[in-house]
Parts: structure tokens; sequence; C-alpha cells
């Protein structure tokens, strides 16, 4: 079957940086999607990757390994306003998205 | 990035009405559109994928005649909760994938109330 794993909740210290891991089981793939979703609000797109390697996008990166079905998304100079949940997405063969449940992300002061 | 809009933003609703939520596609054209439910603290729930000109496609366990979509034109989705009860009250949320990554975009989201 088709399965995401990631972490359920995670804490983390205003200014550090924080890494939210996401495993992947998909029956073929065309991309892994990181999305955050703040409290009673839409999901919003964070970034996207298909290849392996690291892509990086300001104070977020995200990291793919196709082998290995893993994927991070490596958040820096954390600030209060990251507290989210961050989902994580593989795209199949049939191009349907299959969602991972969420890592909360909360941020202490 | 690629902007999409719900309407209403939220709603409140006498059991056994209808509710109609529209999902719009502002800059881009979508012949795909996804209606997902999320209830509080829960993950996700995609419910069904609306298809410009043909049926749309509705998960296991959803019933097609209790949510109604129409895909109406490249730009516009509806989805209707046809005799709503408390238990549809959620959190309704379109998307609509685009460019060559088919990045879904989602919409604000509705958030339905049955009374």
């Amino acid at each position: 079957g088709q399965n995401i794993d990631q972490p359920t909740e995670m804490t983390a210290t205003e200014g550090a940086i924080v890494q939210i891991n996401c495993t992947y089981q998909t029956s073929g793939f065309n991309g892994l999607f990181w999305y955050q979703q703040h409290a009673g609000e839409a999901p919003t797109f964070l970034s996207y990757n298909v290849l392996d390697g690291l892509e990086e996008k300001g104070r977020f990166s995200s990291f793919l390994s196709r082998s290995k079905g893993y994927s991070y998304l490596l958040l820096k100079e954390l600030q209060m306003k990251d507290s989210a949940s961050y989902l994580c997405a593989a795209m199949d063969s049939n191009y349907q998205l299959i969602w991972g449940a969420g890592t909360k992300l909360i941020i202490k002061p | 990035g690629a902007v999409v809009s719900q309407h209403p933003s939220w709603v409140i609703c006498k059991s056994g009405t209808s509710v109609k939520i529209e999902c719009r596609s502002l800059d881009f054209q979508a012949t795909t559109m996804f209606w997902y439910r999320q209830f509080p603290k829960q993950s996700l729930m995609l419910m069904a994928t609306s298809n410009e000109g043909s049926k749309a496609t509705y998960e296991q366990g959803v019933e097609k005649d209790k949510f109604l979509i129409n895909h109406a034109s490249l730009t516009l989705s509806t989805l209707t909760v046809t005799s709503a009860h408390p238990e549809d009250s959620s959190f309704y949320i379109c998307s609509a994938p685009q460019g060559e990554t088919d990045t879904q975009y989602f919409g604000p989201g509705t958030r339905l109330t049955v009374l």
C-alpha cells in the first residue's frame, strides 16, 4: 500500500534549526511536496523535489533521497510564526498526492 | 504562485438544508480540482476529484449523492453539501494543480457549521 510517515509533533527553540523527516512508499513517484498549514487555515505550498538533493529557498530547505524513500524539511533561524503543521505529500504514478498526517511544530521563545 | 479563491469563508446553516461552496482558480485554468475535508486536529482527507466537463471521482466512503460536485468551467468547481447534518460540520478546502509539476494550490477554505 501507499504510505507517508512523519513525526506527529516536534518542539524547537526560536532562532534554532529544526529538521522534519518524512518517509514515503508509493506506487511510482512523481515528486515530493512540503506544505505549511497554520491552525485554522489552508495549506500553503513550500517546496517540491523530484531529483535527489537539497533545494534551498531562503530559511527553508528540502532534501530528497529517492533510493531511500526519504525527505526532510529543514527550517533555519526559527521564528515564532513558523509554529504550524508541516505536511509531507508524495505524488504517485497516477499523479495522485498521498498525504502524510502532518507534523505539528511548536516554537518556544 | 497560483491563486485559488473559495466562497464563502464560513457558513452556518440549519440541519437539513443544503450549502454550496465555490472554488475558483483566479489566474490560471484548471481542468481538475480537488475537494478536501479536515476535522479539527486531523489530517487532510481527499473527498473527490472534480473534472471539468465530466463526472467527479469520489474517494471510497464519500457519498456522491450527498456531496454534489460540479465543474462548470475551467476556473470554477462547486461542492454542494445536501441535507447537511451536524456531523458534516468541518473545514472544506479545495485545491487546483498548476504548472509542470502539478503543484496543488489551495483555496483559503470554508468552515461549515451545521446546527
